[in-house]
């Protein structure tokens, strides 16, 4: 069965630096997403990607990220200059149309020191 | 303001036994409600997902219920099973006018155990 998959699995990064955090969708979907779940709290929407321009975004979703779909099969998002609470488990997910069920990764987890 | 609240925050019973999960939400409009199931460092795996016409779903041991009126949804398990254990995540969908893409309202969860 097709499934996103993300890498890295986990990644530590110093604070101030840059992270890009990689997903691949599931190949016939049309729309993206990421989200991200801090320890213990909800997850939360950051950002809908379709039609290769961003839909809606999140206000945390602020200057520092951005995301991009550099070729017909990845999906990334970035984080310019990381902060102490940027730490947290970030979800890619991918559906085919817009009603349609989101199937998501299995996670990046960033920790931000 | 669009909010999905779950209760309780957390649940053990044990193997076998039936339990249901409560979810409320304020989101508007509403498109669809979704319920996950969240294994720990895992993402969020769908169980069932109901419009607003549907009023109940079942998957395998898993029902929901959805009262669109009152803007309350519940997730019945029956016969628990240790791989039950997972965070258990009432989601909820905003419609938005003129576009298919809806915006994704998370519950925290209801953490449920099953123990032996």
């Amino acid at each position: 069965e097709p499934e996103v998959t993300q890498t890295p699995s986990h990644q530590v990064t110093q604070m101030g630096q840059e992270v890009i955090l990689r997903c691949v969708p599931i190949s016939n979907h049309l729309y993206f997403y990421w989200y991200r779940q801090i320890l213990g709290q909800k997850v939360e929407f950051l950002v809908s990607f379709y039609n290769n321009e961003i839909s809606e975004k999140s206000e945390i979703f602020d200057d520092q990220f951005s995301v991009e779909r550099p070729d017909g099969s990845n999906f990334t998002l970035k984080i310019r200059s990381t902060k102490l609470e940027d730490s947290a488990m970030y979800f890619c997910a991918s559906r085919t149309s817009g009603r349609e069920t989101q199937y998501f990764g299995p996670g990046t987890r960033l920790l931000v020191l | 303001k669009n909010q999905v609240e779950q209760s309780p925050q957390s649940l053990i019973i044990l193997e076998g036994k039936n339990c249901t999960l409560q979810c409320n939400y304020t989101v508007s409009p509403f498109s669809n409600l979704r319920w996950y199931k969240q294994d720990t460092g895992r993402g969020p795996v769908s169980l069932t997902i109901m419009t607003f016409s549907e009023n109940t779903k079942s998957n395998g041991r898993y029902t929901a219920t959805l009262d669109a009126d009152t803007k309350q949804s519940s997730l019945h398990i029956t016969a628990s099973q240790l791989s039950d254990s997972a965070s258990y995540i009432c989601v909820v969908s905003a419609s938005r006018r003129g576009s298919t893409l809806g915006r994704l309202y998370f519950g925290r969860g209801t953490q449920l155990t099953v123990w032996p």
